[in-house]
């Protein structure tokens, strides 16, 4: 079974840049598999960032942007901020109706 | 605006049926661009795609619980509902609610969980 592969922690400095990246454990990511990233504080629900690869939702500040890097999936956050400090999830659509999340990212700003 | 909403039993006993129900208010799955889904999480865990239903009543499964699936659709009644057979605690998670949406035709073609529901926790216990 296709397992989608995400860095299982990060830190970021407050202001700085970080780029999460969704992979395959077999095969590269195009954006045939409409990766989306969702932001997720303990105790909420999911709130989406980014589908179909590099579409912000509604809402969503400019310095969340996805992208596809080399092989992968990528979410990258330009700025950060103390409140970004959250579980990061990307999901992948491997056709025929099926999705498979990532493990998640725990970003750290410090 | 759009709002889902998960409801049914937040305990169901080992061995049993978890049955849950998403209610849509705001707007609508009556269409064949739109579908609905249901994902968990366990506690302390990351997110799980369980399965999808769309507007054609075609459904779609995770492979790993398949066979205990069962997901339906009423588009009159705006609902869609899960239900999970034999349940272990391993089956206890919070259950999210979700609505689909894809559109392939123009230049950027689209296939996203466009609303989540609040989430519903389940507990499997005695």
């Amino acid at each position: 079974q296709t397992v989608v592969t995400q860095e299982p922690s990060f830190s970021v400095s407050p202001g700085g840049t970080v780029t999460l990246t969704c992979g395959l454990s077999s095969g590269s990511v195009s954006s045939s598999y409409y990766p989306s990233w969702y932001q997720q504080t303990p105790g909420q629900a999911p709130r989406t960032l980014i589908y179909s690869t590099n579409t912000r939702s509604s809402g969503v500040p400019d310095r969340f942007s996805g992208s596809i890097l080399g092989n992968k999936a990528a979410l990258t956050i330009t700025g950060a901020q103390a409140d970004d400090e959250s579980d990061y999830y990307c999901v992948l659509y491997m056709g025929s109706g099926i999705w498979v999340f990532g493990g998640g990212t725990k970003l750290t700003v410090l | 605006q759009l709002q889902l909403q998960e409801s049914g039993p937040g305990l169901v006993k080992p061995s049993e049926t978890l049955s849950l129900t998403c209610t849509i208010s705001g707007g609508s799955i009556s269409s064949s661009s739109y579908y609905g889904g249901w994902i968990r999480q366990p506690p302390g865990k990351g997110l799980e795609w369980i399965g999808s239903v769309y507007y054609s009543g075609d459904t779609y499964y995770n492979p790993s619980l398949k066979s205990r699936i069962t997901i339906s659709i009423d588009t009159s009644k705006h609902l869609f509902s899960l239900k999970l057979s034999s349940v272990t605690a391993a089956d206890t998670a919070v259950y999210y609610c979700v609505r689909g949406f894809y559109d392939y035709s123009g230049e950027r073609p689209q296939n996203q969980f466009d609303c989540w529901g609040q989430g519903a926790l389940v507990t499997v216990s005695s």
